[in-house]
């Protein structure tokens, strides 16, 4: 079994959709969560962190149940430079063990 | 626009080759890290080190030895490499949050 499972798409979207994606890890001592962004070619670049209250920043809110072990991302009006990989990222109590998710592909079409 | 540095970008190496990957970072952080992206895979952790110090080498083949002479700079020494090893590798620094570099596309043949 995956340590990080994420459903690695393509979710093909129009322009100002909304769009969900899902993530599920095993480790259940997991302490940190977050989503990266990666672009094509380029290197991940952290997204958001994901608290258990769920968090929002701007179009992005980010949800995580720690009971059912899945954390999620939602992306509302969606816009053509959405488009890119979704990284789901866990990590150990001691911060440094980042274990990534194999990504979610996300296409924003005019 | 990141602080953290990678050179080369770009490696195109033989099996016998001896070749050296350079991270460096301005962001003040003690953790560094070397991670590898090959095509249809997750990311994967490699080493990490803290303070200067090795914490964790995740399984990875002698044919990859890290060095780390400061908190700011990050080696990667490469020998012997096996065409598998063609991969982007990556380099980071922080500790939860991390910040990464743009990698070395790196082909063996």
């Amino acid at each position: 079994r995956k340590e990080v499972e994420q459903d690695p798409g393509p979710f093909n979207v129009p322009e100002g959709a909304t769009v969900a994606f899902n993530c599920t890890y095993s480790n259940s001592a997991s302490q940190s969560f977050f989503w990266y962004r990666q672009d094509c070619r380029k290197e991940p670049k952290l997204l958001m962190s994901v608290y258990s209250s769920g968090n929002e920043d701007g179009r992005f809110t980010a949800q995580l149940n720690r009971a059912s072990q899945y954390i999620s991302l939602l992306i509302r009006d969606s816009k053509l430079s959405d488009s890119a990989t979704y990284l789901c990222v866990v990590s150990d109590d001691a911060g440094n063990m980042l274990t990534f998710g194999g990504g979610t592909r996300l296409m924003v079409k005019p | 626009e990141t602080g953290v540095t990678q050179t080369p970008r770009h490696l195109v190496m033989g099996m016998t080759n001896k070749k050296s990957l350079k991270c460096e970072q301005h962001l003040g952080h003690n953790a560094m890290y070397w991670y590898k992206q090959s095509a249809k895979k997750p990311l994967e952790l490699m080493f990490v080190y803290n303070f200067k110090e090795q914490t964790e080498n995740n399984s990875v083949p002698s044919r990859f030895s890290p060095e780390c002479p400061n908190s700011s700079h990050l080696f990667l020494h490469l020998h012997t490499l096996q065409p598998e090893d063609s991969a982007l590798y990556l380099c980071a620094s922080g500790h939860n949050e991390q910040f990464f570099g743009p990698g070395t596309r790196l082909t063996v043949l």
